[in-house]
């Protein structure tokens, strides 16, 4: 159980243009999920926070006109990079809570902006 | 917020040996310690947690501890296997918004 799944798993895109990834929760439904993005060798760092139904909450530094996210469903979770840049090419993970705490991570989306 | 530090960076055992991975928060309204282990391009897998209201849990060859009057936590692993070898990162979150703070995490090689 708890299986997160992400789409698509690595994307390559020019710059200023626009890429959506999706995140879902294959086998339970999540009223919270979250998006991370992980540079090479480095920890994961919290974008936003995306509640089912609301306005995701962005952390402090995180562009929310840039990095817009939609949680139209209990079981799906988008995020869209706009106008993208060579800076923003990274590994974006998004996970999904089940239980009380426990969050499970989809497989990542490897964002290449040329 | 919360800040997680995690020690060592990068570890080498041989393998059959234990490796021991300490991490230390700062806010103590942080009640739920998972951690997850992270192979190279790969989502990460947790693969144990423990909450706030008990001090030691174990699961097989992975234990983790909890002193939550120093803030600080750790994994053991025993009898390590070259299938253990990966990145580990530790984790706090608080039980009214479940948000991660991750610490930077550990490279652990375990030696054939």
């Amino acid at each position: 159980g708890a299986v997160v799944s992400q789409h698509p798993s690595w994307v390559i895109c020019k710059s200023g243009t626009s890429v959506k990834i999706e995140c879902r929760s294959l086998d339970f439904q999540a009223t919270t999920m979250f998006w991370y993005r992980q540079f090479p060798k480095q920890s994961l760092m919290l974008m936003a926070t995306s509640n089912e139904g609301s306005k995701a909450t962005y952390e402090q530094g995180v562009e929310k006109d840039k990095f817009l996210i939609n949680h139209a469903s209990l079981t799906l979770s988008t995020l869209t990079v706009t106008s993208a840049h060579p800076e923003d090419s990274s590994f974006y993970i998004c996970s999904a809570r089940a239980g009380v705490s426990e969050q499970y991570f989809g497989p990542g989306t490897r964002l290449t902006v040329t | 917020g919360e800040n997680v530090e995690q020690h060592p960076s990068t570890l080498s055992v041989q393998e059959g040996d234990s490796a021991v991975i300490k991490c230390t928060y700062s806010d103590s309204a942080s009640n739920y310690f998972p951690w997850y282990k992270q192979e190279l391009g790969k989502r990460p897998q947790l693969i144990i947690d423990i909450r706030s209201n008990v001090g030691e849990k174990k699961d097989q060859r992975i234990a983790v501890t909890l002193n939550k009057t120093a803030k600080h936590f750790s994994l053991h692993i025993t009898e390590t296997q070259p299938e253990d070898s990966a990145v580990y990162f530790c984790a706090a979150s608080i039980s009214n918004d479940y948000k991660l703070s991750f610490g930077a995490g550990t490279t652990v090689t375990v030696r054939a």
